[in-house]
């Protein structure tokens, strides 16, 4: 596809069920970020990937959070033991290079519910 | 530490009315600034993005924004407003050698017929 896909788009999760959110970036971009978007605010880094090394991680908010990339290219972002403060919208966005001054690609984000 | 802050969470124009959307940022390092779009259900669009050079930047759907480095702004306008202009926007920052965004809260545009 031409831009960045996410799966699934919605997900309700009951508290302590594990979640597992996929990336689909758009072909060629080395780079991909998640960020969280909690409800009525802006999107907050979590993590970012060059190709399969995760370069920073310092934006998970615990280790119940973990992502991964393993061939540089679809990207997991899974959470384990779901709490209801993990309700947000996560989004992914991929670009070319990863350079600091390049647009990042957004996709249309995954809408997590835990109840 | 880098930062921005969107002043005004709700900014209502009429259509054909100037838009201004507020932003001010924080960072140690000079800036890079981006203003992005979301329409409900969809992703981040890019609007405009300011790196280096000029300091007035125009955009997709005309909005332009103008970086005053001694305001610490980067303010988004456009003329006049179109229905389709209805949306949430919001301005985000990176500096240095981060290379993800810091973004605003975000201030929803609602234009009035």
């Amino acid at each position: 596809g031409a831009g960045v896909s996410q799966s699934p788009r919605y997900k309700v999760a009951k508290r302590g069920q594990d979640v597992a959110l996929r990336c689909d970036p758009i072909s060629g971009h080395v780079s991909l970020f998640w960020y969280q978007q909690a409800l009525g605010q802006g999107p907050e880094f979590l993590t970012y990937f060059q190709n399969e090394a995760q370069l920073d991680k310092s934006g998970l908010p615990s280790d119940r959070f973990f992502a991964e990339r393993p061939e540089g290219s679809v990207s997991t972002l899974k959470i384990q033991r779901t709490q209801q403060e993990d309700s947000a919208v996560y989004l992914c966005a991929s670009s070319l290079v990863g350079n600091t001054v390049e647009t990042q690609y957004f996709g249309p984000g995954t809408r997590l519910l835990v109840l | 530490a880098q930062s921005v802050t969107q002043l005004g969470s709700h900014v209502s124009v009429s259509e054909g009315a100037l838009v201004l959307l507020r932003c001010n940022y924080s960072s140690s390092v000079p800036p890079y600034l981006f203003w992005y779009v979301q329409y409900p259900n969809q992703g981040l669009q890019l609007l405009l993005k300011y790196t280096t050079g000029a300091t007035l930047v125009k955009g997709i759907n005309g909005f332009e924004a103008e970086f005053k480095k001694s305001e610490t702004s980067f303010h988004l306008t456009k003329p006049s407003a179109h229905m389709s202009d209805a949306a949430e926007y919001f301005c985000a920052v990176t500096s240095g050698s981060a290379r993800q965004l810091t973004f605003g809260s975000g201030t929803q545009l609602t234009v009035l017929p």
